[in-house]
């Protein structure tokens, strides 16, 4: 069981908006603004996508965004395109020296 | 531009040992000195878990409770090369092993390829 908790799946239409959420405790995403978030295709590495919960990092569309409030993140993706369809996961910095994921969404573009 | 290659991984029995390496290759100006450095596994068709980090200079180390004891992660900053010594490996430890580069706050920003570890009889 991951320390995150996130819908393992999540869908949208092309050219439409969805929204992820993450959930943790006070101690993970409540506690710090160290959020981040990471794209994967299959059978590829994981892509560094936001991190203080919603800065991007060069490179990535301002078509992916993210929030936070209390021990909730969110990564919302806007103006649907095909490639978007792969896992999505949270990871927030769990103080004591730790990282915690979550355990992973699948987005399907519709 | 940073890029990580992973190397080292394989078919292992319960109870053995591997020693995974990561090398970086880095634009000039960039030092691989100055990088934290990670290690996160994913078991086939699982999620992301970390397993460890390492600060500059090699001086701090912090392990997932999974992996306490059994995995050392060390770094050669002579060759830019970040290792994970694998020991009483167990078939859970089975998963694909990537190394990262931290930007802060383990937030990591730079992914290798990763690199096959099984373990089984």
């Amino acid at each position: 069981q991951s320390a995150l908790t996130q819908p393992p799946s999540a869908s949208g239409s092309l050219g439409q908006s969805v929204a992820i959420s993450c959930t943790g405790t006070s101690s993970d995403v409540g506690g710090y603004n160290y959020v981040s978030w990471y794209q994967q295709h299959p059978g590829k590495a994981p892509k560094f996508l936001l991190y203080e919960v919603s800065k991007r990092p060069s490179g990535v569309p301002d078509r992916f965004s993210g929030s936070k409030s209390g021990n909730t993140a969110s990564l919302t993706v806007s103006g649907l395109q095909v490639e978007d369809e792969a896992y999505y996961y949270c990871s927030s910095f769990a103080g004591i020296n730790k990282l915690v994921f979550g355990g992973g969404t699948k987005l399907t573009v519709l | 531009e940073v890029q990580l290659v992973e190397s080292g991984g394989g078919l292992v029995q319960p109870g053995g040992s591997l020693r995974l390496s990561c090398t970086a290759s880095v634009d000039s100006g960039v030092s691989f000195t100055t990088f934290e450095m990670n290690w996160v596994r994913q078991a086939p068709g699982k999620g992301l878990e970390w397993v460890s980090y390492i600060s500059t200079r090699g001086d701090r180390t912090h392990y997932a409770d999974s992996v306490k004891g059994r995995f050392t992660t060390s770094r050669d900053d002579a060759t830019n090369s970040l290792f994970l010594q694998m020991d009483s490996l167990r078939v859970e430890d089975t998963a694909i092993y990537y190394c990262a580069k931290e930007r802060r706050y383990y937030e990591l920003e730079n992914w290798g390829q990763g690199t096959l570890v099984t373990v089984s009889s």
